[in-house]
């Protein structure tokens, strides 16, 4: 099966900071790398596909890049909405393992 | 617009089985694989097994394998994921997927997109 690692584990950030969030695959596994975002009490939803595809309706605050075996996922600018949990998830295939999880929490 | 509904909160005792449900709408339902992953309290996401829609074929998780069976009913759009011989550790959220896909030269990318609101299922005696 394919490993998926993310850092950091947790990150506390300001609204209007630059974050990024790495993944490690344990493999390479191209650009078959999703993300995720995800709040308490709610369904996930995706943010990028394919490593660097913006899912329809997501702002452009979010990006992804990566191939391989390493991925980053950037939000340029923190809104208050955009406190919440991310996951990446391999699709090269199954099982479609998920990074651990990033918990991103106010500062 | 595209949508699954899962089946409400269940309690079960050691031992039982669960079946949950998810129903599609929004799309053809046979168009797309689903996928099942789950939430234990504190814990990531872990996926668990999809199943094709459209002929029934599944694959599962080695970590469920033998526990854990995925069946749909095209006629009512609906997809169920059935959970025997539970333990305590099986209390978690569960989730179905919807899985869109698409192909260039690089090959097939596939995401989950949407997801179901989930189902508590609680394992206590």
């Amino acid at each position: 099966d394919i490993q998926m690692t993310q850092s950091p584990s947790s990150l506390s950030a300001s609204v209007g900071d630059r974050v990024t969030i790495t993944c490690r695959a344990s493999q390479n596994i191209d650009r078959f790398l999703n993300w995720y975002q995800h709040k308490p009490g709610k369904a996930p939803d995706v943010l990028i596909y394919a490593a660097s595809t913006l899912e329809p309706g997501v702002p452009s605050r979010f990006s992804g890049s990566g191939s391989g075996t390493l991925f980053t996922l950037t939000i340029s600018s923190l809104q208050p909405e955009d406190f919440a949990t991310y996951y990446c998830q391999q699709s090269h295939g199954a099982p479609y393992t998920f990074g651990q999880g990033t918990k991103l929490e106010i500062k | 617009q595209v949508q699954l509904v899962q089946s409400g909160a269940e309690v079960k005792k050691p031992g039982a089985s669960v079946k949950v449900s998810c129903k599609a709408s929004g799309y053809t339902f046979t168009d797309f694989d689903v996928n099942w992953v789950r939430q234990a309290p504190g814990q990531g996401l872990e996926w668990m097994g999809w199943m094709s829609a459209l002929s029934g074929n599944t694959d599962y998780a080695q970590k469920f394998q033998g526990r854990v069976t995925l069946t749909r009913d095209t006629s009512i759009s609906t997809a169920y994921m059935e959970l025997s011989s539970l333990r305590s550790e099986d209390t978690a959220v569960y989730y179905c997927a919807r899985k869109p896909y698409y192909y260039d030269d690089s090959g097939y990318y596939s995401w989950f997109d949407p997801w179901g609101q989930g189902t508590l299922v609680t394992v206590s005696s």
